[in-house]
């Protein structure tokens, strides 16, 4: 078992949907988490850092943490065409140490 | 945050043969951290460098293989040697910024 396991998709979705984007993980000692958004030929960028269990909410993304389901998501509203990339999660026991990252989830946003 | 400007962006090897890849940093940081990310994989770390002391390599990853140089707290480069078609995959670099990893933009290897 992956120690940290994401749908690779491809998801491809309507411009206004809502996407779910999601990570299961099998360390319970994970506390950080974390999404990144990777354009095609660029490196990763973060998009959302998560401390522990709860939600995160910036603009049109919602990160949320259950930890007690080993479970992260990240939620995009009203997506554009501009969301269209591939998205990994990754965490660690210690910030920024040792972090562990998804397979990540390519996804598209049809105009 | 901090501004990686890595290179080259791609490149097309012959197998036996060796390439370098260059990250400069636009600030001095502590740690680079080198990854390999091929398709449908996860990112892996391949090792991280300090400046001043030799690289820590994670497991199944050496040395000889992926020979590390980081001369001062603003660059690093990472050797692939004695390339197999295997070793065909992205290569990144990247810092830690406070607030997570900042990434370059990646080398896009391909052995053949």
């Amino acid at each position: 078992q992956k120690e940290v396991e994401q749908d690779p998709g491809p998801l491809s979705v309507p411009e206004g949907a809502i996407v779910s984007l999601n990570c299961t993980y099998s360390n319970s000692a994970f506390q950080y988490f974390m999404w990144y958004r990777q354009y095609s030929r660029k490196g990763p960028e973060l998009l959302m850092y998560t401390y522990s269990s709860g939600n995160k909410e910036d603009g049109r993304f919602t990160a949320q943490v259950d930890k007690s389901s080993k479970y992260i998501s990240l939620f995009i509203r009203d997506s554009q065409p501009s969301d269209s990339a591939t998205y990994l999660c990754a965490m660690s026991q210690v910030y920024n140490n040792d972090m562990r990252f998804g397979a990540g989830t390519r996804l598209t946003v049809k105009p | 945050s901090a501004v990686i400007s890595q290179k080259p962006s791609r490149d097309i090897c012959q197998r036996g043969t060796s390439l370098t890849i260059q990250c400069q940093v636009d600030s001095q940081v502590t740690m680079m951290f080198w990854y390999r990310q091929q398709p449908g994989q996860s990112l892996t770390l391949i090792a991280t460098a300090n400046q001043g002391s030799e690289a820590t390599y994670e497991s199944g990853f050496v040395i000889d293989k992926f020979p590390i140089s980081r001369p001062n707290l603003t660059f690093s480069t990472l050797t692939v040697s004695n390339m197999s078609p295997e070793d065909s995959s992205i290569y990144l670099c990247s810092v830690d910024w406070g607030s997570g990893y900042t990434f370059g933009s990646g080398t896009r290897l391909t052995v053949v």
